[in-house]
C-alpha cells in the first residue's frame, strides 16, 4: 500500500528565501507525481505534475524533481514571496484505477 | 472559467438527517472522485467513477453512497449523517487517459452535530 510522508509538517520562513519541502512515497511504481497548493478555505489547485519518466518540471519559480528508484520529490521554491504562503501537497498516482495518494502537506508561511 | 462546482459551500446537520453534495464539473472530464480532508490528514478517497456509468469505492466509502448522473455530475449522499462525518468534502475531476492533473473545486464544509 503506497503510503505518502511530507517533511516538514510546516515552515515559517522570511521573504526571499529559497525553499525545499520534500514527499516521500513507499511504493516507487508510480505513473506520475503531483503537486498542489491548497488556500485557506479553498480547492487545491495543480502545481506541477511530473511523469514517471521524468526527472524534474519548472513553472515560474517552482521547480519539482523525481527519484522514483528512492521514492523522493522535492519541491523548490526560488525567492519565496508572501503569495507563496499556503498548504503544499503531493500525490504520487500509482494508475491503478486512477487514484492519487495524499501526504499530508506542509503548511508554509512565508514572512515579509 | 467554472470548471469544478460543488454546492453547497457550507452545511449543518443534525445527527441521523439525509443529504447530498452535488458536483458539477464543465471540462468533460471522464473521471471524477469525492474526498475528504480532516485536519492534520491527508485527503482521503470515498468514491470515484472512472467514467459515465460507473462507480467504485475508494479508501472510506462507509456511509456514503455516489450517483454519477451523467458525464458532468457526480453526488455524494449521506443517508444518516453521524458526528465522524463532520469533514471538508472535496470534489475533482481529471482527463484519466494521459498525464492530467486533477481539477477541484473548493470544497463543502459539512459540520454533523
Amino acid at each position: 500500500k503506497q503510503e505518502v510522508t511530507q517533511i516538514p509538517a510546516a515552515l515559517s520562513v522570511p521573504e526571499g528565501e529559497n525553499l525545499v519541502l520534500n514527499c516521500s512515497f513507499t511504493d516507487s511504481a508510480i505513473y506520475n507525481l503531483q503537486w498542489f497548493r491548497q488556500d485557506p478555505g479553498k480547492g487545491l489547485t495543480s502545481l506541477l505534475l511530473i511523469q514517471s519518466s521524468q526527472r524534474e518540471q519548472t513553472s515560474g519559480r517552482l521547480n519539482a524533481s523525481l527519484d522514483k528508484s528512492s521514492g523522493r520529490s522535492t519541491l523548490y521554491i526560488a525567492a519565496s514571496q508572501p503569495g507563496d504562503s499556503a498548504t503544499y501537497l503531493c500525490a504520487p498516482d500509482s494508475g491503478s484505477n486512477y487514484q492519487l495518494i495524499w501526504g499530508a502537506g506542509t503548511k508554509l508561511i512565508i514572512k515579509p | 472559467n467554472a470548471g469544478v462546482t460543488q454546492t453547497p459551500k457550507f452545511q449543518v446537520l443534525k445527527t441521523g438527517q439525509s443529504m447530498t453534495l452535488q458536483c458539477a464539473q464543465d471540462m468533460n472530464h471522464n473521471s471524477m472522485y469525492w474526498y475528504r480532508q480532516d485536519p492534520g490528514m491527508g485527503l482521503r478517497l470515498i468514491y470515484y467513477s472512472a467514467s459515465e456509468g460507473t462507480t467504485d469505492k475508494g479508501e472510506v466509502p462507509n456511509g456514503y453512497n455516489v450517483s454519477r448522473l451523467n458525464k458532468r455530475e457526480f453526488s455524494l449522499r449521506l443517508e444518516s449523517a453521524a458526528p465522524s462525518q463532520t469533514s471538508v468534502y472535496f470534489c475533482a475531476s481529471r482527463w484519466t487517459d494521459s498525464n492530467q492533473p486533477q481539477h477541484f473545486g473548493d470544497g463543502t464544509r459539512l459540520s454533523i452535530l
